[in-house]
């Protein structure tokens, strides 16, 4: 199936570093979302992005819709042991009929603690 | 206020049987969807129901179905499983229509281990 191209793939983290991942597509989205994944459990949304060029903060996070609207940035200021998971961008398809259009992942970008 | 709950959280199932798994969507939401997450994967969107309809499908065989009844809850239906149908099952419930504000939520899954 589809997926974005997600990377880097994975990343070691020091705490109090800044992390920085990103997304691309072939296709235009009208809206991107970021979720972050821990071990057994659900997708949890970190930020939504509606329009194209829009810079949005969620504490030490912040994410970036491109002008073009094929790519996105995640930035983590500052991180901390907790931060560590499975991060996933999600590109969502123009809505039709009056139902919610479904999402295109990418494989994620994993952040783990350096040793 | 509930979130998305999933039911069963693990089963294991034997090639060639076949599999229910349940969904009951967050307060106030109408819209579920579903996907399958394999191992090292990002979710893949399987199909969407709203109004007790399918209204947007993956690409998933029709041995892949479901059903949504009158209380939103939902049901994901897959019938002479694959050892490749081994993965964790999303449920994300929703109102209809994108735009900001509306937003995805997932619940924590249901794990399915075909042996």
């Amino acid at each position: 199936g589809q997926q974005l191209n997600q990377s880097p793939q994975s990343m070691f983290i020091q705490e109090g570093e800044d992390v920085s991942m990103n997304c691309t597509s072939s296709s235009i989205f009208n809206t991107w979302l970021w979720y972050k994944q821990d071990p057994g459990e659900g997708p949890v949304l970190l930020i939504a992005l509606y329009k194209a060029g829009e810079l949005t903060s969620n504490g030490r996070l912040t994410a970036q819709f491109g002008i073009t609207r094929k790519d996105s940035f995640l930035n983590i200021s500052a991180s901390i042991p907790s931060d560590v998971g499975i991060y996933f961008c999600a590109g969502q398809l123009t809505p039709y009929g009056g139902s919610q259009g479904n999402l295109i992942f990418g494989k994620g970008t994993k952040l783990s603690v350096k040793p | 206020d509930a979130g998305v709950t999933q039911s069963p959280t693990h089963l294991i199932k034997t090639r060639g049987q076949q599999v229910t798994l349940r969904c009951s969507p967050k307060s106030g939401h109408d819209t579920v969807s579903w996907y399958q997450q394999a191992l090292g994967q990002g979710p893949q969107f399987i199909f969407q129901y709203y109004e007790e309809e399918e209204r947007q499908r993956g690409n998933f065989p029709d041995r892949f179905s479901g059903h949504q009844y009158p209380n939103y809850s939902s049901e994901l239906n897959v019938n002479a499983l694959l050892l490749g149908d081994s993965a964790l099952y999303l449920c994300a419930s929703s109102l209809p229509g994108g735009g900001s504000g509306n937003t995805i939520y997932f619940g924590e899954g249901s794990w399915l281990t075909v042996v």
